[in-house]
């Protein structure tokens, strides 16, 4: 089983460049987020999908926009990286069932530097 | 103030020890609660769900007390390969599964 799978692992950028980090997820799952963590600060949400064609902001959405054409795809985009980007990036998914506590199922992370 | 608060360590223990970690919470609206285990530059992964009445999964145990917004997981009989950061996780009600988490508790198992 894939899983969530996320690409690239490691990526180096030079400020003001843009990219896409990728996160494709093979399990039907409607719930999609990305997730930024930080030393001492723990995982904080980017952004998040409920399924397809609908996006949401997280809690520290500034400088990354995200879409959802597919249930399978969640790309996050950075469209002018900045030294404070430089995180691990982590993909999650879920099912959409609300009633019981499902896992997040996370992707292997990609860790970004922004020099 | 962080809405989900840790001890962030570090707790170093022998093998065979019993380690308790504690965690508290800010908002009362919080309606899930779990623990996420998470290895040295690898992805969380769910250790257990935390429920109302106390819940328990081998050698781990998961209590929950909403009245002093506390969550806590107590380790028996550490192994080496219980060596991880521990996350504590909260789910907001009506919140479409976003969960906040923890800064994490780092735990190391002594042989």
């Amino acid at each position: 089983n894939a899983g969530v799978t996320q690409t690239p692992k490691f990526q180096v950028l030079k400020t003001g460049q843009s990219m896409t980090l990728q996160c494709a997820q093979d399990m039907n799952h409607e719930y999609m987020s990305w997730y930024r963590q930080d030393p001492g600060m723990g995982l904080r949400l980017i952004h998040y999908s409920v399924g397809a064609g609908i996006t949401d902001q997280g809690e520290v959405p500034n400088g990354y926009n995200v879409s959802r054409s597919t249930t399978e795809d969640f790309p996050l985009r950075l469209l002018s990286a900045a030294p404070s980007q430089t995180s691990v990036y982590f993909c999650a998914s879920s099912t959409g069932n609300r009633g019981n506590n499902q896992p997040q199922h996370f992707g292997d992370g990609t860790r970004l530097s922004i020099l | 103030r962080k809405e989900v608060e840790q001890d962030p360590g570090p707790f170093n223990v022998p093998e065979g020890a019993t380690v308790a970690f504690n965690c508290t919470y800010s908002n009362s609206a919080s309606q899930s609660f779990f623990w996420y285990r998470q290895d040295c530059r690898k992805e969380p992964k769910l250790l257990m769900s935390v429920y109302s009445s106390g819940n328990e999964d081998g050698r781990f145990t998961a209590q929950l007390n909403r009245a002093s917004q506390y969550i806590s997981l107590l380790i028996r009989d550490s192994k080496l390969s219980d060596s991880a950061t521990y996350l504590c996780v909260v789910n907001r009600r009506g919140s479409a599964r976003q969960l906040t988490f923890g800064s994490g508790t780092q735990l190391t198992v002594l042989p």
